[in-house]
């Protein structure tokens, strides 16, 4: 089956820091990859997504790059600020095989101090 | 601005009771996804209907859980009864799922807080 992998947290960085959260994942196909990122008291809200291998998401200085060899998709920032703050989802879709639903990750807990 | 909306968005109730929570999906999308999360299990899936057909429940304890979409703008998740466990944030989630499309972004709406005593 499909199963999503997350670095264990809490992480707790200093503003401006640089930030690496690990995903690796498991899938019996060919996945489309998310992160999705939840903010205190919200739902999740998608923050970038790669849909083949070599593919990099991006959004609000967040990158992440489908390294099909290493079935991995780690979420960086080089410069975090405290609104970044959140919980960290990452996550797969296999169309194919799940009909588009997610497998989810443990979600990583950021913590950025001033 | 299109979003999901869920109610309520607090609830606490007393063991043996029954729970219903309501999710109105962005208008057009024809996915609709019921999740639960929980400090010790996470995220996980309960429930997606396409076009308001169940096609997959298996997460679902299914002696005391029901999930139901009486109209595209309306799905429903109700418990009966309640119990302590069933505690957790109910999250619903929506999207559009057409043909050959490779990927369907889900939308997911701010959940509901159930409390069973």
């Amino acid at each position: 089956g499909n199963s999503v992998t997350q670095m264990e947290g809490p992480v707790t960085l200093s503003e401006e820091a640089f930030l690496t959260i690990n995903c690796t994942y498991t899938a019996t196909g060919y996945p489309s990859l998310f992160w999705y990122v939840q903010y205190p008291g919200e739902g999740l809200q998608l923050l970038l997504k790669a849909t083949k291998a070599d593919d990099k998401g991006s959004n609000k200085g967040f990158e992440a790059t489908y390294r099909k060899e290493t079935t991995s998709f780690h979420l960086e920032k080089g410069s975090v600020q405290v609104s970044d703050s959140a919980v960290y989802f990452c996550a797969l879709s296999e169309r194919e095989t799940s009909g588009s639903r997610l497998t989810f990750g443990e979600g990583t807990q950021l913590t950025v101090n001033p | 601005d299109a979003r999901v909306t869920q109610t309520p968005r607090h609830k606490v109730t007393e063991m043996g009771q029954e729970v219903t929570m309501r999710c109105q999906p962005i208008l057009g999308h024809n996915t609709v996804f019921w999740y639960r999360q929980t400090m010790m299990q996470g995220l996980e899936l309960l429930a997606y209907f396409r076009n308001r057909a169940p096609l997959d429940d298996s997460g679902m304890p299914k002696d005391r859980f029901s999930a139901e979409m009486p109209d595209a703008t309306l799905a429903t998740l109700k418990i009966q009864p309640s119990e302590p466990r069933d505690s957790a944030v109910y999250f619903c989630a929506s999207g559009f799922r057409a043909g050959s499309t490779r990927y369907n972004e889900q939308f997911f709406g701010p959940g509901t807080r159930l409390t069973v005593l």
